[in-house]
């Protein structure tokens, strides 16, 4: 069993849609990551937390430490949203390694 | 200020050829990390350093080797390549938090 679990790993949505991509986890983490890697392969970190909920424009990140569980929402969601959005742990300890989820691939259709 | 830059962009090897992969970053970053990413999985960390002069193995090191000589230079070093070495590989380096910052990545095809 992978140790972080995305779900779905294909979403299809229409533009204006609300999204939501989840993750959980089954080890102990520092802080836990969404990132988003365009179909030019470059990968940017989203938002990075380790409690409660972050907001960023149209971007919503929450985990519930206790559940083991994140979400990333989209509000409004846009053509230029697709992408594919990665979740990973950062592990306990000096280098924080981070273990990654193996992706939702997300195309918003105009 | 470029962040982190891979050198070279795209390569392909015959198998059992040699070749090494440089990160570089300008941000004075103590901890630098190789990955590979691989279709339908999640990145898997290769090696890592924690500062100048120090290396560890991630998850899946076999084949691969590493040099950190300058605190601003990772490297990767592929000494008998294979097939099973064909992958895209992500560098990334962090400072004293947690955000990783990612490289563009390089392209390698191994025949």
């Amino acid at each position: 069993k992978n140790e972080v679990e995305q779900s779905p790993q294909n979403l299809t949505a229409q533009e204006g849609e609300f999204i939501t991509i989840n993750c959980s986890y089954s080890v102990g983490i520092s802080a836990l990551h969404w990132l988003q890697q365009h179909p030019g392969g470059g990968i940017v970190s989203l938002f990075m937390l380790s409690s409660g909920k972050k907001k960023h424009g149209r971007l919503i990140a929450t985990i519930n430490i206790q559940e083991k569980h994140s979400s990333l929402h989209i509000t409004a969601s846009h053509p230029r949203d697709s992408a594919v959005y990665i979740c990973a742990v950062a592990l306990s300890g000096s280098a924080r390694q981070l273990t990654f989820g193996s992706g939702t691939q997300l195309t918003v259709l105009p | 200020n470029a962040g982190v830059t891979q050198t070279p962009k795209f390569r392909v090897l015959k198998t059992g050829q040699s070749m090494t992969l440089l990160c570089a970053q300008d941000m004075n970053h103590e901890y630098m990390y190789w990955y590979r990413q691989d279709p339908g999985m999640g990145l898997r960390l290769i090696h890592y350093s924690v500062g100048e002069g120090t290396t560890a193995k991630g998850e899946v090191p076999d084949g691969y080797n590493v040099s950190r000589l300058k605190k601003q230079n990772f490297l990767l070093g592929l000494e008998s390549a294979a097939p099973s070495q064909t992958s895209v590989y992500f560098c990334a380096s962090r400072d004293r938090g947690y955000e990783q910052y990612f490289g563009p990545g390089t392209r390698l095809t191994v025949t």
